[in-house]
């Protein structure tokens, strides 16, 4: 069981640069989300997804897009990179009430 | 957003020690859940808790949901290193809203 799949796992981008994260799940959930995750912050929500097709803000959308076009996939992007995107970001996905399942995060560096 | 604070933020104890952490709010929860993160990975459910009173085993692990659904607490027996990580208790409301959890260090 592969669960929650998100790459890279690593990655340095020069400001201004862009890149996209992709998660992918096999558990055939319907919810997935995006947080990030900085010292002393917590996990903050970024955007998530109910549904194929659908997505929606979180706490933190700014400087962020997202596109759900499969189930399985949940796709966050950064257009174009500043210094404040360092963190790590996490992916999970859950069936609407039910506990979430996390994958084990990307570690994005913004120089 | 219902909030909730945990308590205390950091807590470094002895391998075989006793510990509690606790997560309060003034609202009511219709659920709250139980999260382990340790470190380089990404949070862990480890439980759910629904009903006003429930208590919840899970090996060393005890997890108690208030009465009144506004309270929550874990308590951990015989603490060992492996339970170090930041535990988390979100309420169960889609999307999860996090605090900044608790940080637990076991020293062996």
């Amino acid at each position: 069981n592969a669960g929650v799949t998100q790459t890279p796992k690593f990655r340095v981008l020069k400001t201004g640069q862009s890149m996209t994260l992709l998660c992918a799940q096999d558990m055939n959930h319907e919810y997935m989300y995006w947080y990030r995750q900085d010292p002393g912050m917590g996990l903050r929500l970024i955007h998530y997804s109910v549904g194929e097709g659908t997505t929606a803000k979180g706490e933190v959308p700014d400087g962020y897009n997202v596109s759900r076009l499969k189930k399985q996939n949940f796709l966050l992007g950064l257009e174009s990179a500043a210094p404040s995107q360092t963190s790590v970001y996490f992916c999970a996905s859950s069936l609407s009430l039910y506990g979430y399942t996390f994958g084990s995060g990307t570690r994005l560096t913004v120089v | 957003t219902q909030l909730l604070e945990q308590s205390p933020q950091f807590l470094s104890i002895q391998e075989g020690e006793n510990l509690t952490v606790y997560c309060n709010s003034s609202s009511v929860f219709s659920s709250l859940q139980w999260y382990r993160q340790e470190p380089g990975e990404g949070p862990v459910l480890l439980v759910t808790v629904v009903t006003g009173g429930e208590v919840k085993k899970l090996k060393r692990l005890t997890f108690q949901f208030g009465d009144a659904r506004k309270d929550s607490s874990l308590h951990i027996t015989a603490a060992q290193p492996g339970d170090t990580g930041l535990y988390l208790c979100p309420p169960g409301n889609t999307p999860l809203v996090f605090g900044k959890g608790t940080r637990l260090s076991v020293i062996a």
